[in-house]
């Protein structure tokens, strides 16, 4: 069983740019949500994916945007990059039930 | 406002005996707790849960214990050995809720020494 993927495992960005992070979610599980994740805090929730539909979303600016496939697997993006930006972006996964299994992130440094 | 708490930034332990980590919530609309534990260079990874109509939920060497009317959560790690060594976080769902998020503390940083 393969666990949660993500990619990349790092990126650099320029203030005003614009990224986009993949996540593959665990084998079965077709429910996605993404957290972000700044230094010495605990995960933050931006939004939830569920048969391709946004399913709540926590208190981020619509500049973060996220898709789901077919295939379940996810991408957030984010536009007009902010230095605050920079953080560890975790993506999850479910089945539906209330345990969502984590990936091991993408560290993001805006400059 | 915070809704999960862990009040402790570190605890340090001795291999071998008891680690005690404390999780506070405010949000009576919680009704699952769970607690990760973060590696440096990695995501979360689950460790053990407890749903609102138990009050504790034992697993190998860790137990949660709940305590509703407090709003407290506590995760016994018995005994502790070094491997153990990361961060923890609580975390709360409230299960009914389209979109359930998961609400996190900011974590506790377990040393155990040798």
């Amino acid at each position: 069983e393969t666990g949660v993927t993500q990619s990349p495992t790092h990126l650099i960005k320029t203030r005003g740019q614009q990224v986009t992070l993949r996540c593959s979610s665990q084998s079965g599980h077709n429910t996605v949500s993404w957290y972000q994740q700044a230094l010495g805090q605990g995960p933050q929730f931006i939004f939830q994916y569920y048969r391709e539909e946004e399913n709540g979303r926590g208190n981020f600016p619509p500049r973060f945007s996220g898709l789901q496939f077919p295939n379940y697997s996810s991408e957030l993006n984010v536009n007009a990059l902010e230095l605050d930006d920079s953080a560890l972006y975790l993506c999850a996964s479910t089945a539906g039930g209330e345990t969502q299994y984590f990936g091991p992130g993408t560290r993001l440094l805006v400059l | 406002d915070q809704q999960v708490k862990q009040n402790s930034p570190s605890l340090s332990v001795q291999e071998g005996r008891i680690s005690i980590l404390n999780c506070d919530y405010t949000n009576s609309m919680f009704d699952y707790f769970l607690w990760y534990k973060k590696y440096p260079a990695e995501g979360p990874t689950f460790l053990i849960s407890i749903s609102s109509i138990k009050d504790k939920n034992e697993d190998g060497r860790f137990t949660v214990f709940l305590n509703k009317s407090a709003k407290h959560l506590s995760l016994h790690i018995v005994p502790s050995q070094p491997g153990d060594s990361a961060v923890y976080f609580c975390a709360a769902i409230s299960a009914n809720q389209a979109g359930t998020a998961l609400i996190f503390g900011k974590g506790t940083t377990l040393s155990v020494s040798s």
